[in-house]
């Protein structure tokens, strides 16, 4: 099992531009989540998805954000436009329903400039 | 609104001592309690979890401890290795989701 995998594994892009981040989540696993990780708030959940519907999006700080899963292998973080406060580390992760023992992939370091 | 608090942001003990990390929360709704440890340039990995309705679980050299009266829960490691040395974050759930800490570096001297 390859385990949560994110990519890219870092982003640098300037202040404007779109980012779109990645992850495949563990096969067989039906919950996928998305954190972002900063010095100031740790962990924080942006959005969650469950049989691939988005079911608390309350996390998303604001419109720039969107997230997707269109099946139940792949989902995307997209941010446009970007700007600086947005540099952070980005983290999937899935599990199945109920189960709280999440696997992470590695992340995604996003740096705007 | 932090429902869920770390106030150390880091830590430092002598290999072979116990190292006791400590998690505040807020919300009374919270039923299940975990412990994660992450490595620089790798995800949280999921280390130790206890139930609302116990007070006390033990895995190996790690125990998690919880106060529910008190709202606060802890990680003991004894005795501490060089290789526990890592961010600890303390997560709680209610629903499907998981509420993280801000997360403790722990640092094991040898």
């Amino acid at each position: 099992d390859a385990g949560v995998i994110q990519s890219p594994r870092h982003e640098v892009t300037e202040m404007g531009q779109e980012v779109t981040l990645r992850c495949k989540p563990i096969s067989g696993h039906n919950s996928l989540f998305w954190y972002r990780q900063t010095m100031m708030r740790g962990l924080e959940l942006l959005i969650y998805f469950n049989n691939n519907v988005p079911i608390d999006d309350s996390g998303m700080p604001e419109d720039r954000f969107s997230a997707k899963m269109p099946n139940a292998s792949f989902s995307t973080l997209k941010i446009q436009p970007s700007e600086p406060r947005d540099s952070a580390v980005y983290f999937c992760a899935s599990t199945q329903q109920g189960d709280y023992g999440y696997t992470f992939g590695s992340g995604t370091r996003l740096t705007v400039v | 609104d932090q429902q869920v608090k770390q106030n150390s942001p880091s830590l430092s003990v002598q290999e072979g001592r116990i190292s006791i990390l400590n998690c505040d929360y807020t919300n009374s709704m919270f039923d299940y309690f975990l412990w994660y440890k992450k490595y620089p340039a790798e995800g949280p990995t999921f280390l130790i979890s206890i139930s609302s309705i116990k007070d006390k679980n033990e895995d190996g050299r790690f125990t998690v401890f919880l106060n529910k009266s008190a709202k606060h829960l802890s990680l003991h490691i004894v005795p501490s290795q060089p290789g526990d040395s890592a961010v600890y974050f303390c997560a709680a759930s209610y629903g499907n989701k998981l509420v993280f800490g801000a997360g403790t570096i722990l640092r094991v001297k040898s």
